[in-house]
């Protein structure tokens, strides 16, 4: 069965470092998606990357975010300079375009840290 | 402003038996509805999900049931196993596009052998 992978697993980073966070969607899937969740908290929306552009974000998606999709499969979030309260669990999410409903499909995560 | 909440944080069940997870939601817009397991350390799992023009879906073991004139979702778990042991999220969405999912706090169901 298909499913979205995401590296790495687990970061560590100091505070004001840049951090990247990989995923590779679904091969299929044409939306995509970045979520985190504080530890004990819900799962919070990010950011929504449709068509090579992001077509929604949050008020946590501020300038020190960016992502992108460099190729076919591949698709990053990139926190630039990092801050202490961006420690979180990091989940990518996809969904197809059409033809499997509306469900969106996470990867396992990246805990990252910012010491 | 939407929000999707959940009404009980934890919920005890001894194995065997039925599970009943329940959830709020205010946003009237919302026309699919996602229920979610989250094990520790992993991501959300799709369980199972709803349109909102259906008042009542089934999955292997699981029933979701929709109640729109009081916003109100629910998950059944038939015959409760360790294995289902999780947090669960319900979550709510408008179809169609881009949209984001909007997740409740959660519930944290654990299972007594």
């Amino acid at each position: 069965e298909p499913e979205v992978t995401q590296t790495p697993s687990h970061q560590v980073t100091q505070m004001g470092q840049e951090v990247i966070l990989r995923c590779v969607p679904i091969s299929n899937h044409l939306y995509f998606y970045w979520y985190r969740q504080i530890l004990g908290q819900k799962v919070e929306f990010l950011v929504s990357f449709y068509n090579n552009e992001i077509s929604e974000k949050s008020e946590i998606f501020d300038d020190q975010f960016s992502v992108e999709r460099p190729d076919g499969s591949n698709f990053t979030l990139k926190i630039r300079s990092t801050k202490l309260e961006d420690s979180a669990m990091y989940f990518c999410a996809s969904r197809a375009l059409t033809g499997m409903g509306e469900t969106q499909y996470f990867g396992p995560g990246t805990r990252l840290l910012v010491l | 402003g939407e929000s999707v909440g959940l009404h009980l944080p934890t919920l005890s069940v001894q194995e065997g038996d039925n599970s009943i997870i329940n959830c709020a939601y205010s946003n009237s817009a919302s026309d699919y509805f996602i229920w979610y397991k989250q094990e520790s350390g992993k991501g959300p799992q799709f369980i199972i999900d709803i349109r909102s023009n259906m008042d009542k879906r089934q999955g292997q073991r699981v029933t979701v049931l929709l109640n729109k004139t009081v916003k109100h979702l629910s998950l059944q778990i038939a015959a409760t196993q360790p294995g289902d042991s999780a947090v669960y999220f319900c979550a709510e969405n408008i179809s169609g596009g881009y949209q984001k999912v909007t997740f409740g706090t959660g519930t944290k169901l654990q299972v007594i052998p």
